[in-house]
């Protein structure tokens, strides 16, 4: 079974641009969450979606969106960049059940560097 | 509000000495979960153990194993015997349990992780 996967790996962008970073989790799971690690403040939650739905938010501008499509992939977009948004972006996915907590299967990461 | 501390930001040990990285959490639900990540250099986060709050059993996995103590909120992490290729940044991690409808759903809040380095 693949694993999930980020697309892309690399990115440059500069101050101002905006940026869309993509996962496709694994096969079969719906729920996908993304997290932003940095040096400064470490690996923080933005966002959780299930069934196309945000569910889940922390606590990021509004510059940071999300949004995820019939078939569980999932797209984060963010405006406007600065240069704090420099980061490892990871998107995790997972498979939900009734009542039961699943594992978080990672990717691999999209870094972004922001000149 | 949630909170995972992991106190030590680096630890550097030699090939096949045993290190125990801390991990104290901090929550006011009575349903959590606790987990342990391995982030290797290439920089994907890989599942090593999850811990619901009912269950304060220790738990051994070859080379691994996590002690769980609710009263003093800690979720320690042994690795026996270290190998070089154990050298990574270990992350420490808490979740609530989300009951929305019929599904569940959670977020993890991570602690700052600890840098293990193991020397040969």
């Amino acid at each position: 079974k693949a694993g999930v996967t980020q697309t892309p790996r690399y990115l440059i962008k500069t101050r101002g641009q905006q940026v869309t970073l993509s996962c496709s989790p694994i096969s079969g799971h719906r729920s996908v969450s993304w997290y932003q690690q940095t040096p400064g403040q470490g690996l923080q939650f933005l966002f959780e979606y299930f069934s196309e739905t945000q569910r889940n938010k922390g606590n990021f501008p509004g510059r940071f969106s999300g949004r995820q499509f019939s078939n569980s992939r999932s797209e984060m977009n963010v405006s406007t960049l600065e240069l704090g948004d420099s980061a490892l972006y990871l998107c995790a996915s997972s498979l939900l059940g009734s009542y039961s907590y699943n594992e978080q299967f990672f990717g691999p990461g999209t870094r972004l560097t922001v000149l | 509000a949630q909170k995972v501390t992991q106190a030590q930001t680096e630890i550097s040990v030699v090939e096949k000495e045993d290190v125990t990285l801390d991990c104290v959490y901090e929550t006011r639900d009575t349903t959590y979960y606790l987990f342990w990540y391995k982030q290797p250099p290439s920089g994907e986060l890989v599942f090593l153990i999850r811990r619901n709050s009912f269950d304060e059993q220790n738990e051994i996995s070859g080379r691994y194993s996590w002690n769980f103590q609710k009263s003093t909120s800690s979720f320690n992490f042994t690795i026996t015997a270290s190998q070089v290729v154990d050298s990574a940044v270990y992350f420490c991690a808490l979740s609530e349990a989300l009951q929305i409808q019929e599904t569940s759903g959670s977020r993890l809040t991570f602690g700052e992780g600890t840098q293990l380095t193991v020397n040969p």
